[in-house]
Parts: C-alpha cells; sequence; structure tokens
C-alpha cells in the first residue's frame, strides 16, 4: 500500500540555520506530493504541493521537489525562524480519495 | 471567512456514551473527510464523503459514523465509544480529494 516515511524528530535548529526534513515514498501510480504544517494548538495548513514529477512547491520559504527516481520530496528552508516552530507532515494523493500522511516531523527553532 | 469548524473541541466521556462531533464548512466543498491523529502515527482517515449521501470508510473507520445529509455538515458519531478511541481528531473539505484540503481545529477527546 501507500506509504510515508519521515525523518523523526524533534528538529531542533537556531535561527537562521538551514533546514532539512526528509521524506520518502511508497506509492502505485504518481501521487501528488503535499507538505502541510501544523502550528501548536492548531489544525493542519497546506504549506506546498507538487503534483508531477521534477515539479517545485515553494511558498513562505519552504520548498521541496518532486523526485521521482529517488521517491523523495524532502522539504527545505534556507533560514529558519522561531516562528517556524511547529509540526511538518509530507502526505501524499493517488486519487483514491485520501491523503496519506507521513508520522510528522516537530521542528523546534532556538533563538 | 472561509473556514471548517469542529465541536467541541475538548471533550472527555465514559466508555459507552454516545457521542457526536460535528463538522461544518461554508465553502460549498464537495468533499469532506474525517482523521485522527495519534502520536508516531501521523493522521489517519477515518471516513469521506464525496458529496451529500455518499460517504465511504478509510483506513480506520471501525467503531465510528458518519453522515452526509447537508453539503455544510459532516459530523462524527461515535455510538459506544472505547478508550482506544482517544485521539484528536479533525475534520478536513476541500474541493476534490486531489486538491488542498482545509482542515479544522480538531477535537481532543478522552474515553476513560
Amino acid at each position: 500500500g501507500d506509504s510515508v516515511t519521515q525523518m523523526e524528530g524533534p528538529v531542533t535548529l537556531s535561527e537562521e540555520a538551514f533546514l532539512t526534513i526528509n521524506c520518502t515514498y511508497t506509492a502505485t501510480g504518481y501521487p501528488s506530493l503535499f507538505w502541510y504544517v501544523q502550528y501548536p494548538g492548531e489544525g493542519l495548513q497546506l504549506l506546498l504541493k507538487a503534483t508531477k514529477a521534477d515539479d517545485k512547491g515553494s511558498n513562505k520559504g519552504f520548498e521541496a521537489t518532486y523526485r521521482k527516481e529517488t521517491t523523495s520530496f524532502h522539504l527545505e528552508k534556507g533560514s529558519v525562524q522561531v516562528s517556524d516552530s511547529a509540526v511538518y507532515f509530507c502526505a501524499l494523493d493517488t486519487g483514491r480519495r485520501a491523503l496519506t500522511f507521513g508520522s510528522g516531523t516537530r521542528l523546534q527553532v532556538q533563538p | 471567512e472561509a473556514q471548517v469548524t469542529q465541536n467541541p473541541r475538548y471533550l472527555i466521556t465514559v466508555t459507552g456514551k454516545k457521542l457526536t462531533v460535528t463538522c461544518s464548512q461554508n465553502m460549498n466543498h464537495e468533499y469532506m473527510s474525517w482523521y485522527r491523529q495519534d502520536p508516531g502515527l501521523g493522521l489517519r482517515q477515518i471516513y469521506y464523503s464525496m458529496n451529500v449521501e455518499v460517504t465511504d470508510k478509510g483506513d480506520v473507520p471501525e467503531g465510528y459514523k458518519v453522515s452526509r445529509k447537508e453539503k455544510r455538515n459532516f459530523p462524527l458519531i461515535l455510538e459506544s465509544p472505547s478508550p482506544n478511541q482517544t485521539s484528536l481528531y479533525f475534520c478536513a473539505s476541500g474541493k476534490g480529494s486531489l486538491y488542498e484540503q482545509y482542515f479544522g481545529p480538531g477535537t481532543r477527546l478522552t474515553v476513560t
């Protein structure tokens, strides 16, 4: 079945550090890929998405590139801020009417 | 303001006492879904609905019921809650399953 694997957290960084959160997937067909972010006490919000191979999704300084050859969709940001502290979820959709989520990676950014 | 609302936000109940968690969206979305979030497991889909009167099971439907009588509402029903249903529940809606889903703020349920 479809699955998403994310690096375990928490990831603790200092402000302005470079961020990478790894995400790999297993899926039949050609899924769409998403990153969602969950701030403390809130629901999930779509951060970025990519719908086909080699697409790059970007938003708020975050980027992720859909790599079909390595089945990956790693999230990156060049300079994190304290306000980026949240839980990040990688997800895929193969069109079977459900998102399949990874287990989430907690990011803590220290001043 | 476009939003998905859930009520209640927090609920503590006892085993076997029927409860309903409401979900409502004001974006005229056809697709709605319920997820539960558990530590280390991410979000898992319970039920979804493609439109009014059209519902189907997700990955973990046991112990839950849903209904979709109106486009805007998608309540989650636990007829006989058990402690293993203690979790954080999210409702979501979207234009379709392949589009962005908008999530509610979550309902934290504790069953003792």
